[in-house]
Order: C-alpha cells, then sequence, then structure tokens
C-alpha cells in the first residue's frame, strides 16, 4: 500500500541558512500535518493542512511557513535556521471523513551546524 | 488546549510478561486516542486506537481501555517479546476550537525495554 512520502530524508544546513522539506500524502488523503520530534521527545504539532488551506496551528514558530499545493502535496518552508531546530520533521497524513487516523512518513532528519 | 499525560516513562519487563502504559488527557470533547510504536529513528507507526463510544478495544496481544468519566486511557500489551521493545505514544484528538478540524496532542512517551 501507497505510503506517505517525505523528501530529502537528510539534510545537512548551516545556521542562518533556510531549508524545504517536502512531503507526498497517501492517495486521496486529504489533511497534512508537520510534526518536529526533539531527541528524546515527543511529536510537537507544528501546522496541518486540509484542502490547501490552513486547518489549525501548533507551535511552529514565525520563521516557519508552509502550503499545501493542488496535488495534495506540502512543503515545510524553514528560513534563518537555528541549532535547535535541529530535529526529525515527520509529515503525517489523514482522511477527514473519519476519526483522523494519521498516517506517518519516514521523516526528514535536519541537521544545523 | 488538551494536555496528554503518559506514564510511566520508562518500562523494563521480562519477556512473555505483561506491560501497561496510563495516559490522562484533560479535555472531555477529546474523542479519538490512538497509540503509536516509534523505533529510533523512525516514524511513529500507528499500532492500536480506540474511539469514544467504546470502553476497549483488542488486537491480539494488544488492547486499549479508555474510561471517559476518569478521563484515562490505557494500552496493555501481553506475552511481551523482545521486538515490543520500543518508545510508545499516547495522543489525544480534539476538535480545534479555531477551524473545527482535528489536531493530535500527543503524550511525553514510555521506552518500553522487554528482556529477552
Amino acid at each position: 500500500a501507497a505510503g506517505v512520502i517525505q523528501s530529502p530524508r537528510h539534510l545537512i544546513k548551516e545556521k542562518r541558512e533556510t531549508a524545504t522539506l517536502k512531503c507526498y500524502p497517501i492517495p486521496r488523503h486529504d489533511t497534512v500535518y508537520w510534526y518536529q520530534q526533539g531527541p528524546g521527545q515527543d511529536p510537537q504539532f507544528l501546522i496541518s493542512f486540509y484542502e490547501k488551506m490552513q486547518s489549525d496551528k501548533g507551535s511552529i514558530p514565525d520563521r516557519f511557513s508552509a502550503q499545501q499545493f493542488s496535488d495534495y502535496h506540502s512543503e515545510l518552508n524553514m528560513s534563518s535556521l537555528e541549532l535547535g531546530d535541529s530535529a526529525l520533521y515527520f509529515c503525517a497524513s489523514s482522511f477527514n471523513g473519519g476519526y483522523n487516523e494519521q498516517f506517518f512518513g519516514p521523516g526528514t532528519r535536519l541537521t544545523v551546524l | 488546549g488538551e494536555n496528554v499525560e503518559q506514564h510511566p516513562s520508562t518500562l523494563s519487563v521480562q519477556e512473555g510478561d505483561s506491560a501497561v502504559i496510563k495516559c490522562t488527557y484533560s479535555d472531555s470533547a477529546s474523542n479519538y486516542f490512538p497509540w503509536y510504536k516509534q523505533e529510533l529513528g523512525k516514524r511513529p507507526q500507528l499500532i492500536i486506537d480506540i474511539r469514544s463510544n467504546v470502553g476497549e478495544k483488542k488486537d491480539q496481544r494488544i488492547a486499549v481501555t479508555l474510561n471517559k468519566t476518569a478521563k484515562h486511557f490505557s494500552l496493555h500489551i501481553t506475552e511481551t517479546q523482545p521486538e515490543d521493545s520500543a518508545v510508545y505514544f499516547c495522543a489525544a484528538s480534539t476538535i480545534s476550537r479555531d477551524t473545527g478540524r482535528r489536531a493530535l496532542t500527543f503524550g511525553s512517551g514510555t521506552r518500553l525495554q522487554v528482556q529477552p
């Protein structure tokens, strides 16, 4: 069965650089969520999109932005990167006609040097 | 907003024993409670979930119970095996007051170690 696809899987950036993470949801899923997971921590909700509109906002810094495109893929744009942004970034998708079962992608490991 | 507390933070059991992980939530509007298993460096994987209209659900060696009155839910793993070793996260889904859409709030995780 098709799963959530994320790219790139690994990314190394310098402080103050920008990064773009991509997420391709499971086919026919209409909602995408972004989570940030630091070492030894639980996933922290950043932002979500439903039918290409922002549907909920969590602890996303102002330096980050995201959008969902017409083909339902989503991109997380991160600017002025800081050392503390180093983390695993997961995208999850769901079909919001149901109870919101969220399925996670493999994640992007971002390292900021 | 929703607050989910999870205990214990670490749990070590012998192979074949049972393991129980407990979570409490604060928002009485929460109506969906999934459990995720995460191995080191990998994605959280949904292992079982329960909806607010039932009190218990079982899938082979895994069961989840929900007490809506007390606002707590638990994961039970029987006949544990070394491959059950991982971090387990509980979560609660609530309706966003601003958007009407659902979001997941996670517990802090339980590191389960099954000793062979």
